[in-house]
């Protein structure tokens, strides 16, 4: 495609219910990042895939995040019993090589009621 | 880990004045600074970005400075106009790891 792409935009989920978050990066970009924007403050950094491989993961909140991406292009991140806290906006990002140019998608806005 | 610091975090100026925002980090393996804006409700964009073999970058109205002795970067807009008017993210990261945002700074450009 032409860009990040992300579903859905929007996602409201009940206090308890699990999530599935998706990314398809710009095709032939090897690393692919997730981040978590709350309302005003900057993306917080989640965790990062090279290929198929989660290099990095230790921006994950808690064990209840967990993210794959098994054939080393689209991504899912996945949330188990969302809590209030998990509200945010998450931001997908991908890049040809980790130190280049970061391309973002439009995000995901969940709001946990 | 990398932290990142950004000043201020609003800053209103006037039509065609300037505007400069500036960001510090910590860690000294940091080779790549990218400068995002953020319109409302969207996603962020790249503006301009600087590696540590440079010390300044411009591109029209952009321009990007760095001092790595002081680990500190910075962006400045020149006349300015309406459209500038966003939020501006600074970044740091380095090779085979991720980017570290700050906090972002808040432009508000008055007509």
């Amino acid at each position: 495609g032409a860009g990040v792409s992300q579903s859905p935009r929007y996602k409201v989920a009940k206090r308890g219910q699990d999530v599935a978050l998706r990314c398809d990066p710009i095709s032939g970009h090897v690393s692919l990042f997730w981040y978590q924007q709350a309302l005003g403050q900057g993306p917080e950094f989640l965790t990062y895939f090279q290929n198929e491989a989660q290099l990095d993961k230790s921006g994950l909140p808690s064990d209840r995040f967990f993210a794959e991406r098994p054939e080393g292009s689209v991504s899912t991140l996945k949330i188990q019993r969302t809590q209030q806290e998990d509200s945010a906006v998450y931001l997908c990002a991908s890049s040809y090589q980790v130190n280049t140019e970061a391309f973002f998608g439009q995000g995901t806005r969940l709001t946990v009621v | 880990g990398e932290n990142v610091e950004q000043h201020p975090s609003t800053l209103s100026v006037q039509e065609g004045d300037s505007a400069v925002i500036k960001c510090t980090y910590s860690d000294s393996a940091s080779n790549y600074f990218p400068w995002y804006k953020q319109e409302l409700g969207k996603r962020p964009q790249l503006i301009i970005d600087i590696r540590s073999n440079v010390g300044e970058k411009k591109d029209q109205r952009i321009a990007v400075t760095l001092n790595k002795t002081a680990k500190h970067f910075s962006l400045h807009i020149t006349e300015t106009q309406p459209e500038d008017s966003a939020v501006y993210f600074c970044a740091a990261g380095g090779s085979a790891r991720q980017l570290t945002f700050g906090s972002g700074t808040q432009l508000t450009v008055l007509p």
